[in-house]
Parts: structure tokens; C-alpha cells; sequence
């Protein structure tokens, strides 16, 4: 199955600056997933990004707040805009393996203070 | 509102011991049951992905089963190792496709 590289690892950053991260996947993929776990809570789906159209933000998630770049198959980046403490979480990017299940990046730990 | 919960939140269990926890979901639209285990500064690693009332699948130390109707699935490790310390997520798909998560059970293994 694919093998997802995420950048950074972790992050600590000052409120009202903005942060990206990106993921590289070792081959093509029609969907990227992002995701973020804030503290104590379930994973929750961003949004999805497909390669040559917008991103498909969930509800209570928004372009201007999460911008998402989607340039190629194997590439994508999220950036966390004008950040509040509210945003500190783990952020992780997936996509779909062959066979079911999904592939996760390893994460980006994010303090914003 | 769809909820998965899982439970308990968090587990410790000495060394060699065998051990279980739950995950609840919705029993209706089901469409598939994912079980992925997360270490610490790792990725999520898939475990299982099941699909059917009453099955059962495993993967050496560690099984799982699944009953849609009553909506739960268990997840069980026998002989418990360090190795095993992580936190362990369920997530029910429906017949969106979407994926409701849940919010882990952090499993610490004592030696």
C-alpha cells in the first residue's frame, strides 16, 4: 500500500500566523484525505482534496480558514490560516488502500500559543 | 447526530495478561467497521475492516468481531506486550461512505 510522507512533524506557532503542511504520497491517488484530532476528541474530517477541482470542505470547515493545494496526483498541502489556540491538534493527511482501509500520514502535532 | 463511542477511554493492563474493549456504532445504514492502531508519533496503522454480521477476523495476537444489529464490535488482545501500548481507534462507515470516528481507547501495557 502507498507510503505517505507528512511535513512537519510537529510545530509550535504564534497565534495569527499561518502554518503549512504538506504530504507526499509514493504513488498517484485520485483522493487525499485531511483530518484533524483536537485534544481528547475524535478524528474529524476537514476536507477531501482531489486533484484539478476545489477541495470538498465538511461542515464547520471552511477554504478561507483551511486552504488546500492539490498541484498532482501524489502531492497535497493544508495550511492552517490565522491560527488561534483552538487550532493546537494533530493534523493528518490519508488516502484509500487497495483492498480497504486507509493509509494515514504520521501526523502534525500543532501548539499554537 | 451519528455517534461512535468507544470504551473505556483509556486501559491499563499488566504484561501478559489478555484484554478487550468496545466500540458502539449506529446498527442502521452500516456499511463497514475500520479498527486502526495508533503508537505514538506514528501513522495509524489499519487493523480491520469488516463487513459482515458475526464475523470475526484476526491478525496474531489481536481479533475482532462485529455484530450490526445490536451495533458493536470488540476488539481483543491476547497475551498483551509493550509492544501493544497504543491507542486504538474504531470508525463506522455508512452508506455514504463517510467515516465516523471514534475517540480511541488508550491501551498501556505494564510490565
Amino acid at each position: 500500500s502507498a507510503v505517505i510522507s507528512q511535513k512537519p512533524s510537529r510545530d509550535i506557532c504564534q497565534r495569527g500566523t499561518s502554518l503549512t503542511i504538506q504530504c507526499q504520497v509514493d504513488s498517484q491517488v485520485t483522493m487525499m484525505f485531511w483530518y484533524r484530532q483536537q485534544p481528547g476528541q475524535s478524528l474529524t474530517l476537514i476536507a477531501t482534496a482531489n486533484q484539478g477541482s476545489e477541495a470538498t470542505y465538511e461542515s464547520g470547515f471552511v477554504i478561507d480558514k483551511f486552504p488546500i493545494s492539490r498541484p498532482n496526483l501524489t502531492f497535497s498541502t493544508l495550511t492552517v490560516s490565522n491560527m488561534s489556540p483552538e487550532d493546537s491538534s494533530i493534523y493528518l493527511c490519508s488516502v484509500e488502500r487497495t483492498g480497504g482501509g486507509y493509509t494515514f500520514g504520521s501526523g502534525t502535532r500543532l501548539t499554537v500559543v | 447526530i451519528l455517534n461512535v463511542e468507544q470504551s473505556p477511554q483509556s486501559l491499563h493492563v499488566q504484561e501478559g495478561d489478555s484484554t478487550n474493549f468496545t466500540c458502539s456504532f449506529p446498527s442502521s445504514n452500516f456499511y463497514a467497521l475500520h479498527w486502526y492502531r495508533w503508537e505514538t508519533a506514528k501513522s495509524p496503522e489499519a487493523l480491520f475492516v469488516m463487513t459482515l454480521n458475526g464475523d470475526e477476523k484476526k491478525k496474531g495476537r489481536i481479533s475482532a468481531t462485529l455484530n450490526t444489529k445490536e451495533g458493536y464490535s470488540y476488539l481483543y488482545i491476547k497475551g498483551s506486550q509493550p509492544e501493544d501500548s497504543a491507542t486504538y481507534l474504531c470508525a463506522f462507515m455508512g452508506s455514504n461512505y463517510q467515516l465516523i470516528w471514534g475517540a480511541g481507547t488508550k491501551l498501556i501495557i505494564k510490565p
